[in-house]
């Protein structure tokens, strides 16, 4: 299976400390995205990395990606109560157009 | 900024009922999606659909699945006669291009579809 693992499954922080989450999966790939979603909500595009890259800013998230060890981190800094949410991994592979999904860290950001 | 709209945003049906959820893709995207989410459960690819055919199908998408693409701009997906256990949120997706899952994925909102 290509099923991205995550963890934690649930992260408490106080705002404005960084959160990172990490997700580790099993075989080769092309890239991997992250997402977030808010409770029963649509799925938010955050970042994409390709699997020739090692990382990625994007504003306070930061992705770093080690194919050697299969696996991502996705860090947020300075977090804020509005990043409260799950957090997905999303594994794209050479030769399937699907998203292999993650089972998702919940963040909580207390203020 | 573009998006991907979804409508409706939640639907009742019985059991055994036929539905349609509704999809506009971004309108420069080639490759269109359906993935669904059983509630706590994690997101589930069905189908994706390029240059008007079904590109790839999980083995979720059985017969009592289809997808259509009626126009330039809709993207449909039908279930034929619901089960309790098609509860779940469906979510449309499109990407622009390279295919295969090389660049990023845009979801809608989803559509919450209960069966009774």
């Amino acid at each position: 299976s290509q099923q991205g693992e995550e963890d934690p499954q649930a992260l408490s922080i106080q705002e404005g400390e960084n959160a990172t989450m990490n997700c580790s999966y099993k075989t080769s790939i092309n890239n991997l995205q992250w997402y977030r979603q808010n409770s029963g909500r649509g799925l938010v595009h955050l970042i994409l990395i390709r699997s020739n890259e090692r990382e990625k800013h994007s504003g306070r998230l930061r992705v770093t990606l080690d194919t050697s060890k299969k696996s991502s981190s996705l860090l947020i800094t300075a977090s804020r109560a509005a990043d409260t949410a799950s957090y997905f991994c999303a594994i794209g592979s050479y030769n399937t157009d699907k998203l292999i999904f993650g089972t998702g860290t919940r963040l909580q950001v207390f203020p | 900024e573009p998006e991907v709209t979804q409508t409706p945003s939640h639907q009742v049906t019985q059991m055994g009922q036929e539905v349609i959820l509704r999809c506009v893709p971004i309108s420069n995207h080639l490759y269109f999606y359906w993935y669904r989410q059983i509630l706590g459960q994690k997101v589930e690819f069905l189908v994706s659909f390029y240059n008007n055919e079904i590109s790839e199908k999980s083995e979720i998408f059985d017969d009592q699945f289809s997808v259509e693409r009626p126009d330039g701009s809709n993207f449909t997906l039908k279930i034929r006669s619901t089960k309790l256990e098609d509860s779940a949120m469906y979510f449309c997706a499109s990407s622009g291009g390279g295919g295969r899952m090389n660049t990023e994925a845009f979801f809608g909102q989803g559509t919450r579809l209960t069966v009774v």
